[in-house]
């Protein structure tokens, strides 16, 4: 059983276009937070949000505490942004999911 | 700015082999992890450690031993490496405060056991 599922797993789109990865979860939280991985392995964090909203250049994080939901927007979507995106969920330990392969093509 | 560093990006060795990998952080974290990623499966939790001389066990510990004498300082230890420990190896840390904290990780080390 898998406390955190994402979808899609694979993604590929055109230089330009709007993103979305989702992320549901199962346990109760207290923060999710978005990670992305680039080829080479180094994990960096984008987001870590508990209620709403938040948004860093082209990227925005929501979340739906009643719904157990989240998703990643990518907007105006760049060939850099091809990584693995994982969602990631802490209540009383961290939960990761197997992650969004996205490959964004010129 | 943050920085996790793991000894080797890349690493082989041989079955039976004892194998250290080592993390360092330059944070003053008081929590140290390591996890193991596997295509299909994410990250998984190995071991963990809250404070100097303290861990404790995470979901897949068996075959591996982990040893912290310094706050900044997070070894994982391979006792006797086998082929299904062939993986890619993730060191974290982060402050004390548990989930509200984000963690901070390092460029992994790809170990292969042959």
């Amino acid at each position: 059983k898998n406390e955190v599922e994402q979808s899609p797993q694979n993604l590929t789109a055109q230089e330009g276009e709007f993103i979305t990865i989702n992320c549901s979860y199962s346990v109760g939280i207290s923060a999710l937070h978005w990670l992305q991985q680039h080829p080479g392995g180094g994990i960096v964090s984008l987001f870590m949000l508990s209620s709403g909203k938040k948004k860093h250049g082209r990227l925005i994080a929501t979340i739906n505490i009643q719904e157990k939901h989240s998703s990643l927007h990518i907007t105006a979507s760049h060939p850099r942004d091809s990584a693995v995106y994982i969602c990631a969920v802490t209540g009383n330990q961290f939960y990761f999911g197997t992650g969004t392969s996205l490959t964004v093509i010129p | 700015d943050v920085k996790v560093t793991q000894s080797s990006r890349y690493l082989v060795k041989r079955t039976g082999e004892k194998v250290f990998l080592e993390c360092v952080q330059d944070m003053d974290h008081e929590n140290m992890f390591w996890y193991r990623q596997d295509p299909g499966l994410g990250l998984r939790l190995i071991y963990f450690s809250y404070d100097v001389k303290m861990k404790e066990k995470g979901d897949i510990p068996e075959g591996y031993s982990v040893s912290r004498e310094k706050k900044e300082r997070f070894s994982l230890i391979l006792e006797s490496a086998s082929t299904n420990q062939t993986s890619m190896y993730l060191c974290a840390s982060g402050p004390s405060g548990g989930g509200n904290q984000p963690q901070h990780f390092g460029d992994g080390t790809r170990l292969s056991i042959l």
